[in-house]
């Protein structure tokens, strides 16, 4: 059982590139979520999605965008990489009665 | 608007010794409280968690206290150990599953030997 799985683990951007996260759960869960984690900032929602074809915005929307490819799937797009999205990033997800299960990360740094 | 407050931010406590991290939120629709417990370079994981129909939970040496009035919920750790040294956040919800899930800002525990 894989739980959450995220790609990659490390990744090193240019200001300006593109680039997609990708996350599977195979947990058969609705709602799936992306953080991001800065020291002393805790966890910060990006975006989330409560079930296949829905997606909201979280706290830091800004600079992001998602896709609910299906239920298994939900993947995190910067379109164009700034410094300030150097950070660790986290999907989850979490099904009706449960606890939120977290992916390993995603480290990325802008340079 | 902030809907999760989580105090203290770090925390240090010597071996053997009594942690106590709070959880204060807004949502009253909350019913599901949750800790969870993060090692470095690791994602988040459920520590323990409490539905509202009971005050207290207990799984070992970690203890979840709830008082609904306040809406209020914490987390105390007896007997502290050094491999207890970690994030904690807390993370209010609805057993549904289906709403924004917004943690708190996290509380870094030291426990010295």
């Amino acid at each position: 059982n894989a739980g959450v799985t995220q790609t990659p683990k490390f990744q090193v951007l240019k200001t300006g590139q593109s680039m997609t996260l990708q996350c599977a759960q195979d947990m058969n869960h609705n709602s799936m979520y992306w953080y991001r984690q800065d020291p002393g900032m805790g966890l910060r929602l990006i975006y989330y999605s409560a079930s296949e074809g829905t997606t909201d915005k979280g706290e830091v929307p800004n600079g992001y965008n998602v896709s609910r490819l299906n239920k298994r799937e939900f993947s995190l797009r910067l379109e164009s990489a700034a410094p300030s999205q150097t950070s660790v990033y986290f999907c989850a997800s979490r099904g009706q009665l449960t606890e939120a299960f977290f992916g390993q990360g995603t480290r990325l740094t802008v340079v | 608007q902030q809907q999760v407050k989580q105090s203290p931010q770090s925390l240090i406590v010597q071996k053997g010794g009594i942690s106590i991290i709070n959880c204060a939120y807004e949502n009253t629709a909350f019913d599901y409280f949750p800790w969870y417990q993060q090692f470095p370079g690791k994602g988040p994981a459920l520590l323990i968690a409490i539905r509202p129909d009971v005050s207290e939970k207990k799984e070992g040496r970690f203890t979840i206290s709830f008082n609904k009035s306040a809406k209020q919920f914490s987390l105390h750790i007896m007997d502290s150990q050094p491999g207890d040294s970690a994030t904690y956040f807390c993370a209010p919800a609805t057993q549904g599953g289906s709403e924004k899930l917004v943690f708190g800002k996290g509380t870094k525990l030291t426990v010295n030997p």
